[in-house]
């Protein structure tokens, strides 16, 4: 069991649904992270959220849009994504900005067909 | 760009020997993270290096740091079934906030 709680675990989408995925941490961490990461690759990151202010989007397409709505939940608003958006998609928090370890989430397995 | 390259990317080894991992990055960090990775599950926290020379041991895994080298060590002693994963190392870096850069990762598969 991890700390940082996503859901869902699995996701099954059309190209021209739009879902979401949430992440939830209540260990006061105040900078979260998502990651997309591709079957035997590293995650690559998507997006950081630092005092819940986008602080980095790393050129991601805006078919995926990130939200922030308080300290403890994140969320990916997904719409229009293609088969080739179909990954692992993992959420990390951590204290803040400085030493500690990124805690990372299960992750939401997704599925574009 | 800041690049983590780990070497080997693969690693089959038996049960009962010793090997390390090597992870070079590219630009000044003195933070180093050591992450491992189960099939089809998320990462776990293994080691966090943050001054040059850090060692850190925990069972049968050792890390360290060479700030001045920019390298870091992942050393197995006596290896175990058990330990078969995908081991990641990450470095920090400052680009408007902070960020993990990861490396290519290390299949490790012990065998019996």
């Amino acid at each position: 069991d991890t700390e940082v709680t996503q859901t869902p675990k699995h996701l099954v989408m059309g190209m021209t649904n739009k879902k979401s995925l949430k992440c939830e941490q209540h260990m006061g961490h105040r900078a979260m992270y998502w990651y997309k990461q591709k079957a035997k690759k590293p995650p690559e990151l998507m997006f950081v959220y630092s005092y819940e202010k986008l602080s980095i989007n790393e050129s991601v397409p805006s078919r995926f849009s990130p939200e922030c709505p308080n300290s403890s939940l994140l969320n990916l608003h997904l719409h229009a994504l293609q088969p080739e958006d179909s990954a692992l998609y993992l959420c990390a928090s951590r204290l803040r900005q400085g030493d500690q370890p990124q805690h990372f989430g299960d992750g939401t397995r997704l599925s574009i067909l | 760009e800041l690049k983590v390259e780990q070497n080997p990317l693969f690693l089959s080894m038996q049960e009962g020997k010793n090997y390390t991992i090597y992870c070079n990055y590219s630009t000044t960090s003195d933070r180093l993270y050591w992450y491992r990775q189960d099939p089809g599950k998320s990462l776990e926290s293994l080691f966090v290096l943050l001054s040059n020379g850090a060692v850190k041991q925990e069972g049968r895994l050792m890390a360290s740091l060479d700030t001045k080298a920019r390298l870091s060590t992942l050393h197995i002693t006596a290896a175990v079934h058990d330990l078969s994963a995908t081991y990641f190392c990450a470095v920090d870096v400052h680009q408007g906030a902070q960020k993990l850069v990861f490396g290519q990762g290390t299949r490790l598969t012990i065998n019996p």
